[in-house]
């Protein structure tokens, strides 16, 4: 069974700064690899994801992610945040076949003006 | 394209009561999954349908129940209502195959009093 773990529950940083949201997963098998956003009271949206070829996958909003297969990482990362993108932020690991998406608890990113 | 709709948005349940919660999924979209994030946490699969019948389950009990309509839409039914099935309902769809990408409604903000 595959498993996802966000290792910050909060992470605050400056507008304007640089912020990363690290992600690790655990599978024996390959795997599809997504980041979604969540906006208080909303669904998800996705931000991104890696099914295959390049590990550096960029997104929507300037986010992009690095998969790391090695390391069994898929870290996310924008070079300067702004205060919208203050929101609840959920990395998701899915196998091959028709299978469903597993998430981790996710990561409050909170910027702080 | 209406993207996937949820409804209701909201409602308020009593304890043993029986609710259902209804999906339309995205234009184009075949299979349906079903997700139940508590407050501060990360979805967790209940279940998800493809072709009307059930495919897979996540480790919910059989008091959650739901349908697939010949439309592709979807019901999720909850019997015997307890105060820990309050919870944000995610519904998900996407096109069967591989490495496609799921998409959220705004989920049905259950409250169980």
């Amino acid at each position: 069974a595959q498993s996802v773990t966000q290792l910050d529950s909060q992470v605050p940083v400056f507008e304007e700064a640089p912020v990363e949201l690290r992600c690790n997963y655990s599978s024996s098998v390959s795997v599809y690899l997504f980041w979604y956003v969540q906006y208080p009271n909303q669904g998800l949206q996705l931000l991104l994801k890696y099914l295959s070829g390049s590990t550096l996958v960029k997104g929507i909003n300037g986010f992009e992610a690095e998969f790391n297969k090695s390391q069994t990482s898929f870290h996310l990362r924008k070079p300067s945040v702004h205060i919208s993108d203050t929101a609840e932020y959920f990395c998701a690991v899915r196998v091959s076949g028709n299978t469903p998406l597993v998430f981790g608890k996710g990561t409050r990113l909170s910027v702080i003006a | 394209d209406a993207g996937v709709t949820q409804s209701p948005t909201h409602l308020i349940k009593t304890r043993g009561q029986q609710v259902t919660l209804r999906c339309s999924p995205k234009s184009g979209h075949d299979t349906v999954s079903w997700y139940q994030q508590a407050l501060g946490q990360g979805p967790q699969f209940i279940f998800q349908y493809y072709e009307e019948e059930e495919r897979q389950r996540g480790n919910f009990p059989d008091r959650f129940s739901g349908h697939q309509f010949p439309n592709y839409s979807s019901e999720l039914n909850v019997n015997a209502l307890l105060l820990g099935d309050s919870a944000l309902y995610l519904c998900a769809s996407r096109l069967a195959g591989e490495g496609t990408e799921a998409f959220f409604g705004q989920g049905t903000r259950l409250t169980v009093v």
